[in-house]
C-alpha cells in the first residue's frame, strides 16, 4: 500500500459527459501528480500540483481541469468525455519535488 | 525519436537468470525512475536515481549521467518479477518523462 488513495476505482460514463476523479497522497506529501495511462499513448504526464499551486503541465487537454485543495488533496476534472479518454488515470504523491514518487491504484474510466 | 527510449520491450526468461533493461534518454534530467506495473495495473515507484547505484533486494538500478544511460538488473530472476517495468526521467522542468515499457515473463 503506498499510502496514495484513488476514488473510484472504476468509472463508466457516456460520452459529452463530465467526471471528477479525487487523489489523497500521503500524509505530509505536497506534490500531486496526475498521468494518464492508455492502451496506445503508455504512460503520459498530466499536471503537477505543489502545496495547493500547479508546478508543471504536460500534456493535459483543455477540457481536462485539475486542483489540488487546502487539505493537499487533488481532483483531476475531465469534462465533454470521448471515447479515446477511456484510460488508467494515476495519482501520485511526493514529499517534495524531485523525489521519489508514490502512485495510487489508479482510477479506470470507460467512456461509452 | 521518443526522448525515453527502453530496450527491450519485451523478454521472457527462465526463473533464476539475470535480466538487464535498459534505458537512455535524450533530455537533460534531475532524476531517473524505475517503476513496476503489475498485471493488475498497479504501480510501484522501484528506484529513483540521480547518480550511481542502488540496490535492493535481487534489484539493482545504475545510471551513467554523461551517457545518458540507466540500467534495471533482477538478479534471480522469479514468477513474482513478471510485470511492465518502465524508465521516467525527470526533466529540467519537472515533469516525467516515460519510456514504453518493458515487458518482462520469468517462467518457471
Amino acid at each position: 500500500d503506498s499510502g496514495v488513495t484513488q476514488t473510484p476505482k472504476h468509472l463508466i460514463t457516456a460520452t459529452g459527459q463530465r467526471v471528477t476523479l479525487r487523489c489523497s497522497p500521503r500524509s505530509g506529501d505536497l506534490s500531486v501528480y496526475w498521468y494518464q495511462q492508455s492502451l496506445d499513448q503508455g504512460l503520459q504526464f498530466l499536471i503537477q500540483y505543489y502545496n495547493g499551486e500547479e508546478r508543471a503541465k504536460g500534456n493535459i487537454l483543455e477540457r481536462f481541469s485539475a486542483q489540488q485543495f487546502p487539505d493537499l488533496h487533488s481532483e483531476l476534472n475531465l469534462s465533454s468525455l470521448e471515447l479515446g479518454d477511456s484510460a488508467l488515470y494515476f495519482c501520485a504523491s511526493s514529499p517534495r519535488t524531485v523525489t521519489e514518487a508514490f502512485f495510487g491504484q489508479g482510477t479506470r474510466l470507460t467512456v461509452v | 525519436k521518443n526522448e525515453v527510449e527502453q530496450s527491450p520491450q519485451n523478454l521472457t526468461a527462465q526463473e533464476g537468470e539475470f535480466i538487464t533493461i535498459n534505458c537512455s534518454y535524450s533530455v537533460g534530467i534531475s532524476a531517473l525512475h524505475w517503476l513496476q506495473q503489475h498485471p493488475g495495473g498497479g504501480i510501484v515507484s522501484l528506484f529513483m536515481l540521480s547518480s550511481g547505484k542502488k540496490k535492493h533486494g535481487r534489484l539493482i538500478a545504475t545510471i551513467n549521467i554523461q551517457e545518458k544511460h540507466s540500467s534495471l538488473h533482477i538478479t534471480a530472476s522469479h514468477p513474482r518479477d513478471s510485470a511492465v517495468y518502465i524508465c521516467a526521467v525527470r526533466s529540467s522542468t519537472d515533469k516525467l518523462i516515460f519510456g514504453t515499457g518493458t515487458r518482462l515473463q520469468v517462467f518457471p
